[in-house]
């Protein structure tokens, strides 16, 4: 998987709680993004960052937030998660841009009960 | 609404015959990729073609572009048990919004022994 690591790999939490995601690449690679993936639905983009401290919104970006303070740890979090945020989440890198090679992580299994 | 969508929705067949998925998109593209997804793993990229290339080989992978038809098609030959997977095309799509990189959702290959 690319030097692409994600934690935890399953979770299940209640609904109203906070969860925070996190994803670590050892590529140096400067995009990183969080996608989640559903039936009937493929991937969809939640947020992505472009760089350090650098970070924007995606399709499905309502209810996450995001944060990026060292190239390695894109973390993803759900301030308030909701049983619609039940999903598998992954992170991707890619080295140049968004619509370049990406390389994916394992990723998380939520579920929000 | 997607930007890729992939056809059919699965396939099934037997190992060594060729398998063949194809990709339409609905707005013009810098390039397009294909990924494979094994069970429970993260995506896997395997070829990218540009807007300017009709036709790009990896080992047994062969892929084609028709721009002017908006579509790409990804053909396996001698195909073997291990690429049962589901595979997805994606493009990149500009919007005031923002661009990214856009995924359909995907073809389930089964290739029986």
């Amino acid at each position: 998987d690319a030097g692409i690591t994600q934690s935890p790999r399953h979770k299940v939490t209640e609904t109203g709680t906070p969860v925070t995601l996190r994803c670590h690449q050892t590529e140096n690679h400067r995009y990183m993004y969080w996608y989640r993936q559903d039936p009937g639905h493929g991937l969809r983009l939640i947020h992505y960052s472009y760089g350090v401290k650098d970070t924007d919104k995606g399709e499905v970006s309502d209810g996450y937030s995001v944060s990026r303070s060292k190239t390695e740890d894109f973390l993803l979090t759900l301030e308030s998660a909701t049983s619609s945020q039940t999903s598998v989440y992954f992170c991707a890198i890619s080295e140049v841009g968004y619509y370049y090679e990406q390389y994916f992580g394992p990723g998380t299994r939520l579920t929000v009960t | 609404s997607q930007q890729g969508e992939e056809d059919p929705q699965a396939l099934s067949i037997q190992e060594g015959e060729n398998a063949t998925m194809n990709c339409s998109y609905k707005t013009s593209i810098n390039n397009l990729q294909w990924y494979r997804q094994n069970s429970g793993r993260g995506l896997v990229h395997l070829i990218l073609i540009r807007s300017n290339e009709r036709e790009k080989h990896s080992g047994r992978l062969r892929v084609t572009l028709d721009t002017s038809k908006k579509s790409s098609s990804l053909l396996i030959t001698a195909s073997r048990a291990a690429d049962t997977a589901s595979y997805f095309c994606a493009t990149d799509v500009r919007e005031t919004s923002g661009s990214r990189l856009t995924f359909g959702e995907g073809t389930q290959l089964t290739v029986n022994p």
